[in-house]
């Protein structure tokens, strides 16, 4: 079956860096998507890699091993605003994308 | 960047009412819109994948008849939750692919919030 599996909840510390991952299983791969939820809200696009390797853009990177099923997202300089749920989500053969249950990130002053 | 827009983002309806949502790209054309359904403290399920100028393809257990979905224009995707009761008080999220986009980048709505009492 296709499954995605991150962490339920995670804490930081404000000015800190913290790392989500998220591993996949699915029926074919077009690639992995990050996206962040604030509560109440849409979510909004983060990051998308298809090529293993890692992608910076600003504060947060996004990491992906194909070969491992593996992705994670790295958020540096964290601020309070990043409080929010980051959902990681592959994409399957048919285009169709399987998504994780969120990681909550409660960031402490 | 690309902008999806959802209405209404808020409503309040009587149990057995039906209730329509859109979801709009204001500057391109999609021609798949998503339609997810989102409980407290849940991620997204997906409801249905809505295709322009075709059925709607709906996901195990989601009821056709009572989410009717009609993505009329490739700029217009409308959900409607007829006959509505308590149990389909939730948060319903649209979003919209790119037409020729290389990626499968998602533009999502806003939102919309239904309150069946």
């Amino acid at each position: 079956g296709q499954n995605i599996d991150q962490p339920t909840e995670m804490t930081a510390t404000e000015g800190a860096i913290v790392q989500i991952n998220c591993t996949y299983q699915t029926s074919g791969f077009n690639g992995l998507f990050w996206y962040q939820q604030h509560a109440g809200e849409a979510p909004t696009f983060l990051s998308y890699n298809v090529l293993d390797g890692l992608e910076e853009k600003g504060r947060f990177s996004s990491f992906l091993s194909r070969s491992k099923g593996y992705s994670y997202l790295l958020l540096k300089e964290l601020q309070m605003k990043d409080s929010a749920s980051y959902l990681c989500a592959a994409m399957d053969s048919n285009y169709q994308l399987i998504w994780g249950a969120g990681t909550k990130l409660i960031i402490k002053p | 960047g690309a902008v999806v827009s959802q209405h209404p983002s808020w409503v309040i309806c009587k149990s057995g009412t039906s209730v329509k949502i859109e979801c709009r790209s204001l500057d391109f054309q999609a021609t798949t819109m998503f339609w997810y359904r989102q409980f407290p403290k849940k991620s997204l399920m997906l409801m249905a994948t809505s295709n322009e100028g075709s059925k709607a393809t709906y996901e195990q257990g989601v009821e056709k008849d009572k989410f009717l979905i009609n993505h009329a224009s490739l700029t217009l995707s409308t959900l409607t939750v007829t006959s509505a009761h308590p149990e389909d008080s939730s948060f319903y999220i649209c979003s919209a692919r790119m037409a020729g986009a290389d990626t499968g980048e998602l533009f999502f709505g806003e939102g919309s919030r239904l309150t069946v009492l």
